[in-house]
């Protein structure tokens, strides 16, 4: 089966530009997840989206953060404008169900962002 | 803010010793989850262990619950070079969103 798929793997911008990444989950999962992975440490939620609606954004930075999952199957987050700390690596992941209902989750590769 | 926490930070072992890495959380919980990353194969799912459980295997995986002292360990078996890696422990969230949240890790070198 085919996995978790993101794009694009590496990206480097300039603060104050936009930047956006794409994830397409695993056909038939309805959980979808962003996380955001600082080097040296573990990920950690932006959202999650249950079919297309949100379930959790509370550590989104909304002012400068946005995603969207159109039609319940692919997604895709944004960040205008980038800051500095937001150089990251950022996983997308998927689940059959809530995560917390005994259901593992299923990762991507990652996007590696740099922000100069 | 992370649940979580994994003990040791980082570890160092010989091929063929085992490791054994700990976790600790702060609230309840409905299961808490291991998962492996290596810059090969990404994040991968390991194991899972219900709040009701108390240990679990997996292969060369084996993973204890005490949920009375919150804490979580993985022991990993006659370890590989393969095995080197950052393993996280995950805890759910007890409320609607049921998410998970990640400690920092733990970061094991297994020498060949």
């Amino acid at each position: 089966e085919a996995g978790v798929a993101q794009s694009p793997r590496y990206k480097i911008i300039e603060k104050r530009q936009s930047v956006a990444f794409w994830c397409n989950p695993i056909s038939g999962h309805a959980t979808l997840y962003w996380y955001q992975q600082i080097l040296g440490q573990g990920p950690k939620l932006l959202i999650q989206f249950q079919n297309n609606g949100v379930v959790d954004d509370s550590q989104l930075p909304k002012d400068r953060f946005s995603a969207e999952r159109l039609k319940g199957v692919d997604s895709t987050l944004k960040i205008q404008p980038a800051k500095l700390e937001d150089s990251a690596v950022y996983l997308c992941a998927s689940s059959l169900r809530l995560a917390g209902m005994y259901n593992e989750q299923f990762f991507g590769p990652g996007t590696r962002l740099t922000v100069l | 803010s992370q649940q979580g926490e994994e003990d040791p930070q980082a570890l160092s072992i010989q091929e063929g010793e085992n490791a054994t890495m700990n976790c600790s959380y702060k609230t309840s919980i409905n299961n808490l989850q291991w998962y492996r990353q290596n810059s090969g194969r990404g994040l991968v799912h390991l194991i899972l262990i219900r709040s009701n459980e108390r240990e679990k295997h997996s292969g060369r995986l084996r993973v204890t619950l005490d949920t009375s002292k919150k804490s979580s360990s993985l022991l990993i078996t006659a370890s590989r070079a393969a095995d080197t890696a950052s393993y996280f422990c995950a805890t759910d969230a007890m409320d609607s969103s049921y998410k998970l949240i990640f400690g920092s890790g733990t970061r094991l070198l297994v020498r060949p």
